[in-house]
């Protein structure tokens, strides 16, 4: 089946900075998706993205959907002790099910 | 988006018993989707349930094991059946959402088998 690679594994950065996370694939997808889960919590869907080249942003965080079809990048610009979390991607194609990315987990030092 | 609620929120269990997870939409959805996520990983769907038909395992997923119902439009459970340590996982449901092949979460049930 299609598996979906996120970079990196985790992310140890300071208040203030911004951040880059990628998800990449084998194959092709016609949505990509990102979401943040929080301890003790469900993930919260964050940014849709449907078409290749389209670049999506809410609030400080900015998605983009690969030309490829194949890859996927989340930014997170001056981050704050809310964002520590981890930051899923997920992909869709056809009739197949969501598929998810390993996952990138992000530590803020204050 | 809908508001989605899991009951129970986490559980410790002995092996051998079962458990079943229910969960709750404030709104009416044709399908219902249940995740496993293992400890440290990520999420693995585990069957699609339809209000009125069985529900749809994905490879890997029995019905024995995980026996799920949808007795209406709003309501879904999961059970988790004869239990062993390796079951030991966060359990979501989630539902479509507004937008094209999104799905919002619930809460999860954390559950541990000792």
């Amino acid at each position: 089946g299609q598996q979906l690679n996120q970079s990196p594994q985790s992310m140890f950065i300071q208040e203030g900075e911004d951040v880059s996370m990628n998800c990449t694939s084998s194959s092709i997808f016609n949505t990509w998706l990102w979401y943040k889960q929080e301890p003790g919590e469900g993930p919260v869907l964050l940014i849709a993205l449907y078409k290749a080249g389209e670049l999506t942003s809410n609030g400080r965080l900015t998605a983009q959907f690969g030309i490829t079809r194949k890859d996927s990048f989340l930014n997170i610009s001056a981050s704050i002790p809310s964002d520590v979390g981890i930051y899923f991607c997920a992909g869709h194609f056809g009739n197949e099910k969501l598929t998810f990315g390993t996952g990138t987990r992000l530590t803020i030092i204050p | 988006s809908a508001v989605i609620s899991q009951k129970p929120s986490r559980d410790i269990c002995q092996r051998g018993t079962s458990l079943t997870i229910q969960c709750q939409v404030d709104s009416q959805v044709t399908m219902m989707f249940w995740y496993r996520q293992q400890p440290g990983q990520s999420l693995t769907l585990i069957a699609t349930a339809n209000q009125g038909s069985e529900a749809t395992y994905e490879s890997g997923f029995v019905i024995d094991k995980f026996p799920i119902s949808r007795p209406n439009l709003t309501f879904s459970t999961l059970t988790v059946s004869n239990m062993s340590p390796e079951d030991s996982s966060i359990y979501l449901c989630s539902v479509p959402g507004t937008g094209l092949y999104e799905q919002y979460f619930g809460p999860g049930t954390r559950l541990t088998v000792t």
